[in-house]
């Protein structure tokens, strides 16, 4: 159980275009998930929680008109990084916590590697 | 907002051996600390976690410490194996964000650990 897929799994884009990555609970319903950035050997940044039905909250220093998300179901949310740039390219992670549990715990879907060329 | 430290970068032991990591973090709200082990261009995984009104949890080879006073929590691997190889990250949250909603995770900066053979 507590399954997260993402998908693409990996992405090349020509700079000034945009992205979609979709993060999918598979089988348990996520009110709140969140996106992560982790650039080659460094560690997680949080980017933005993202809650369903409602605006995303975004971390400092993250600009919330370049990573738009949207939150429209139980089970998926989606990043779209506008008019992205070489400097865009990371592994973004997305990670979804059980809202029938009330845990606390995180289940992290697979990455999606975007290259911006 | 919250600081994780996450100490040592890289620690190498030989098989059979244990291995400690050590996290302080900054914010006296947080109460909630899971460690994962990422493998090369992969997720990271749940290993164990701990929740503030416990101060220590073990599963298996694996033990998780905590010291709400000083601010401090440990990850132990006893008997350590080669496929221990990886990057462990340390991660601290209060559950609840500072709109009400859920809190995402502050990762320390991970420590590569090396299983000598």
């Amino acid at each position: 159980g507590a399954v997260v897929s993402q998908h693409p799994s990996w992405v090349i884009c020509k700079s000034g275009t945009s992205v979609k990555i979709e993060c999918r609970s598979l089988d348990f319903q996520a009110t709140t998930m969140f996106w992560y950035r982790q650039f080659p050997k460094q560690s997680l940044m949080l980017m933005a929680t993202s809650n369903e039905g409602s605006k995303a909250t975004y971390e400092q220093g993250v600009e919330k008109d370049k990573f738009l998300i949207n939150h429209a179901s139980l089970t998926l949310s989606t990043l779209t990084v506008t008019s992205a740039h070489p400097e865009d390219s990371s592994f973004y992670i997305c990670s979804a916590r059980d809202a029938g549990t009330g845990s606390h715990r995180q289940y992290f879907g697979p990455g999606t590697r975007l290259t911006v060329t | 907002g919250e600081n994780v430290e996450q100490h040592p970068s890289t620690l190498s032991v030989q098989e059979g051996d244990s291995a400690v990591i050590k996290c302080t973090y900054s914010d006296s709200a947080s109460n909630y600390f899971p460690w994962y082990k990422q493998e090369l261009g992969k997720r990271p995984q749940l290993i164990i976690d701990i929740r503030s009104n416990v101060g220590e949890k073990k599963d298996q080879r694996i033990a998780v410490t905590l010291n709400k006073t000083a601010k401090h929590f440990s990850l132990h691997i006893t008997e350590t194996q080669p496929e221990d190889s990886a990057v462990y990250f340390c991660a601290a949250s209060s559950g609840v964000g500072s709109g009400g909603g859920a809190d995402g995770l502050t990762f320390g900066k991970g420590t590569h650990l090396i299983i000598q053979p």
